[in-house]
């Protein structure tokens, strides 16, 4: 079975440019995370979905960030405009259904995004 | 709020000797306690986790971690470590698991030859 897919792997791009992270959860998993991670901050969650309904984004940054899940195996996360501060690795995760936050949480490979 | 607090950013072990990573997390109920591996230019994948059944759980790689309720603490071990064992360690933790969980910041590990 494939596990979490996200794309784009590496993006550059100029300060002030829109950006857009892709995500494919694993099927049939109902939860799905995303996470940032830089050196500084560590591992954060910016947002959470479960069956597709955006449950808790108190971690997104600022008005900036925005996420969406249209359906259960896409959703993506929005970075308009980019300033050099964001540049980190975001990762995509999901978790199948029962046992709430008790289960194994799957991660994709990341995104290393570079704000120029 | 629950927290977790991982001492050492970097360890660094011979081949073979003893891994110790500490974890001691901060939780008002009972927690649900985790151990992540991530290897370079990779996603994070679970190791092991306590979800309130035996206190010392045994994960892959032969590695394996004890909940300690009176130390507050869930400590990484393994006996003999690998080369293939560098990479970074995170705890996590959720209160009972009814919250997402919150990532410690990490522990390298490097094992040396």
């Amino acid at each position: 079975d494939a596990g979490v897919i996200q794309s784009p792997r590496h993006e550059v791009t100029e300060m002030g440019q829109e950006v857009t992270l892709r995500c494919k959860p694993i099927s049939g998993h109902d939860y799905l995370f995303w996470y940032r991670q830089t050196m500084m901050r560590g591992l954060e969650l910016l947002i959470y979905f479960n069956n597709n309904v955006p449950i808790d984004d108190s971690g997104m940054p600022e008005d900036r960030f925005s996420a969406k899940m249209p359906n259960a195996s896409f959703s993506t996360l929005k970075i308009q405009p980019s300033e050099p501060r964001d540049s980190a690795v975001y990762f995509c995760a999901s978790s199948p259904p029962g046992q709430g936050f008790g289960n194994t949480i799957y991660f994709g490979e990341g995104s290393w995004l570079t704000v120029v | 709020a629950q927290s977790v607090t991982q001492l050492g950013s970097h360890v660094s072990v011979s081949e073979g000797a003893l891994v110790l990573l500490r974890c001691n997390y901060s939780s008002s109920v009972p927690p649900y306690l985790f151990w992540y591996v991530q290897y370079p230019n990779q996603g994070l994948q679970l190791l092991l986790k306590y979800t309130s059944a035996a206190t010392l759980v045994k994960g892959i790689n032969g590695f394996e971690a004890e909940f300690k309720k009176s130390e507050t603490s869930f400590h990484l071990t393994k006996p003999s470590a690998h080369m293939s064992d560098a990479a970074e360690y995170f705890c996590a933790v959720s209160d009972w698991g009814n919250t997402p969980l919150v990532f410690g910041k990490g522990t390298r590990l490097s094992v040396i030859a």
